[in-house]
């Protein structure tokens, strides 16, 4: 069965600082698909990034960047400089393909708190 | 581009009752989800629609819970009876097909008392 872990619960940092979310996935399939989302205070999930398991590029997009280690199935999310707003519950997620079911695996999320 | 709606976004029963949740996806999505998000976790997958059709309904509570897409559009959830435990976000996502990116409404937030 597929699993996401976050095991950071809870990060705080003052703006301006480098932050990284950590994902760890588990999947016997060989094809699959991995996502950041964001959740603000306000409870809407936002789309931050898909990556399918076939490309391990690094992927940068401002601020934003995205390490995906097949090696060691983590695909880690780094914010620069960090702002404000940046402050939500980052969620990672995983989906199979193959068989048509791919509904989302999501992690507990890890709480980020940027202090101005 | 309007986004998935959902209605109510709000809604508060009594253990027993019943309850209804609407969900209209991105136009042209084929493939509609619904997930439950209690608190402090994150979504759990309960139905994916492709068009009308079940294509995986394994996490749900079917002696509670169904739902529908009859025309391939919109959805309802329904709960009956509620229990305490359903006290939960219901999050509806659409996306243009299977292994495609989901994009999420802003949710129905149900309190059963």
């Amino acid at each position: 069965a597929q699993k996401v872990t976050q095991a950071q619960t809870e990060i705080s940092v003052v703006e301006k600082e480098d932050v990284t979310l950590d994902c760890v996935y588990e999947t016997r399939d060989t094809t699959y698909y991995l996502f950041w989302y964001k959740q603000p205070p306000s409870g809407e999930l936002v789309f931050l990034i898909r990556r399918n398991s076939f490309d391990e590029q690094n992927e940068i997009s401002g601020r934003y960047s995205w390490n995906f280690q097949k090696s060691t199935s983590s695909f880690n999310f780094t914010i620069t400089a960090s702002q404000v707003v940046d402050s939500a519950v980052y969620f990672c997620a995983l989906s199979e393909a193959g068989g048509g079911a791919d509904g989302l695996t999501f992690g507990k999320g890890t709480h980020l708190i940027i202090q101005p | 581009e309007a986004g998935v709606a959902q209605s109510p976004r709000y809604k508060i029963i009594e253990k027993r009752q019943s309850v209804a949740f609407w969900c209209n996806p991105i136009s042209g999505h084929a493939t509609l989800y619904w997930y439950q998000q209690i608190l402090g976790q994150g979504p759990k997958l309960l139905i994916q629609f492709q068009n009308n059709g079940v294509v995986d309904d394994s996490q749900l509570p079917k002696d509670r819970f169904s739902a529908e897409r009859l025309k391939g559009v919109d959805s309802t959830l329904k709960i009956q009876p509620a229990k305490l435990e359903d006290s939960a976000v219901y999050l509806c996502a659409s996306s243009p097909g299977r292994e495609e990116t989901q994009y999420f409404g802003p949710g129905t937030r149900l309190l059963v008392l």
